[in-house]
């Protein structure tokens, strides 16, 4: 069975410092990962994807993420946080013809100025 | 381009009442559709997903029920709401096809039962 684990509940970071979110998945197939973002009383967001080809990539706002098949993770990073990064993280692996996202318990992030 | 509403945004409502949140998708054809709970500071809890037209899996058996009585029309339903149904609902939809594989959510229901 398909798995994804965010080990850190919540993160504290200064504003203008570098972040990086950790996302580590248990998946018997090639995977397709996914970050997604969830401001307060909000939706999720997709802030990226991988699904093959180059294993960093680039999504929305600034951030990046990297795919390390022999680590089986996918952490999500950015170089400079702003106060409008706060919010909720959450990764997710699939796969073509899997019908379902597995996603991760989430990981709060927190600005301070 | 696809399009998702959720309606809506908000609603409390007294134990004992019954529910109806409503999910609707345009601008893609037999999607596949999902109903998400988050409790407060949880994370998401997968309820129903569909597949197809009158093609609905249940993933927590509870107090919900979800019916999908259009192709693009995904509704979720209680008889008597509960305490514990409070929480935040979240509607998405997929696309199986490679190039838009992944979930697009609506903009959720935060639900108060009082």
């Amino acid at each position: 069975a398909q798995s994804v684990t965010q080990p850190d509940i919540h993160i504290t970071v200064s504003e203008g410092a570098s972040l990086e979110l950790r996302c580590n998945y248990s998946y018997g197939a090639t995977p397709y990962l996914f970050w997604y973002v969830q401001s307060p009383g909000q939706g999720l967001q997709l802030l990226l994807k991988y699904f093959s080809g180059d294993t960093l990539v680039q999504g929305i706002k600034g951030f990046e993420a990297e795919f390390k098949r022999s680590q089986s993770s996918f952490n999500l990073r950015k170089p400079s946080v702003h106060w409008s990064d706060a919010a909720e993280y959450f990764c997710a692996v699939g796969a073509i013809g899997n019908e379902k996202l597995t996603f991760g318990t989430g990981t709060r992030l927190t600005i301070i100025p | 381009s696809q399009t998702i509403h959720q309606w809506p945004a908000t609603l409390v409502q007294p134990v004992g009442s019954p529910l109806s949140l409503e999910c609707t998708v345009e601008g893609t054809s037999n999607p596949n559709l999902y109903w998400y709970r988050q409790a407060a500071g949880r994370g998401l809890q997968l309820l129903f997903y569909s597949i197809g037209i009158d093609q609905i899996s249940s993933e927590v058996p509870q107090n919900l029920s979800a019916s999908r009585p259009q192709d693009r029309q995904f509704i979720l339903s209680s008889k008597k709401l509960l305490l514990s149904d409070s929480g935040f609902y979240l509607c998405a939809w997929s696309d199986l096809a490679t190039s838009n594989y992944g979930y697009t959510f609506g903009s959720g229901t935060r639900l108060t039962v009082v």
